[in-house]
């Protein structure tokens, strides 16, 4: 089993759309978890930590559910520039190690 | 700040080649790493160092050297180039995971370095 798992998409959705993601994790002991985003031949840039239940970030919101080991991405009245590949990353015990999802691809349509 | 500078930003090897990717950084992190990323693959770790001296393998260390001889700088050589190396490289740099934390920090990534080998 992967140590991260995404849905690949794509995820095509009209501006103002409400979209979330979802990432399931194999390590019960992670504690901190990260959602990087891609755009498109460029380098992973931090969108958001979440390092307990939740966090959340204007539009942007995280939700950690550790029963079920799964964090999910919540972007509420998507914009263009939402487009892009959202990463989710997850630690490796005790480490600093980070394995990294193989990215949701979202495209908010005009 | 000019956070994590990789070079150079393309290349093309032919196979046997080699040749050393540079990644720098100016955050004082002891934590760094290099990635490769290929289409449906995700991220894969290649090698890791906690600081000046030390190294370690990630997932995907053949074919891969690294050192550290400074905190600053964390090179990536590959020994004899292959096809398969074909690939776009990421170096990332972060602060060291406290011992007494359960948290881990998030890694600061540079721009990539974009490798075609024929």
């Amino acid at each position: 089993r992967k140590e991260v798992e995404q849905d690949p998409g794509p995820f095509n959705v009209p501006e103002g759309a409400t979209v979330a993601f979802n990432c399931t994790y194999s390590n019960s002991a992670s504690q901190s978890f990260f959602w990087y985003r891609q755009d498109c031949r460029k380098e992973p840039k931090l969108l958001m930590s979440v390092y307990s239940s939740g966090n959340e970030d204007g539009r942007f919101t995280a939700q950690l559910n550790r029963a079920s080991q799964y964090i999910s991405l919540l972007i509420r009245d998507c914009k263009l520039s939402d487009s892009a590949t959202y990463l989710c990353v997850a630690p490796q015990t005790g480490a600093n190690n980070l394995f990294f999802g193989t990215g949701t691809r979202l495209t908010v349509i005009p | 700040n000019a956070g994590v500078t990789q070079t150079p930003k393309f290349q093309v090897l032919k196979t046997g080649q080699s040749m050393t990717l540079q990644c720098a950084q100016d955050m004082n992190h002891e934590y760094m790493s290099w990635y490769r990323q290929d289409p449906g693959m995700g991220l894969r770790l290649i090698h890791y160092s906690v600081g000046a001296g030390i190294t370690d393998q990630g997932e995907v260390p053949n074919g891969y050297n690294v050192s550290r001889s400074t905190t600053e700088d964390f090179p990536l050589r590959l020994l004899s180039a292959a096809p398969s190396q074909t690939s776009v490289y990421f170096c990332a740099s972060s602060p060291l995971y406290p011992e007494k934390s359960s948290y881990n920090s998030p890694l600061h990534f540079g721009n990539g370095t974009r490798l075609t080998v024929t």
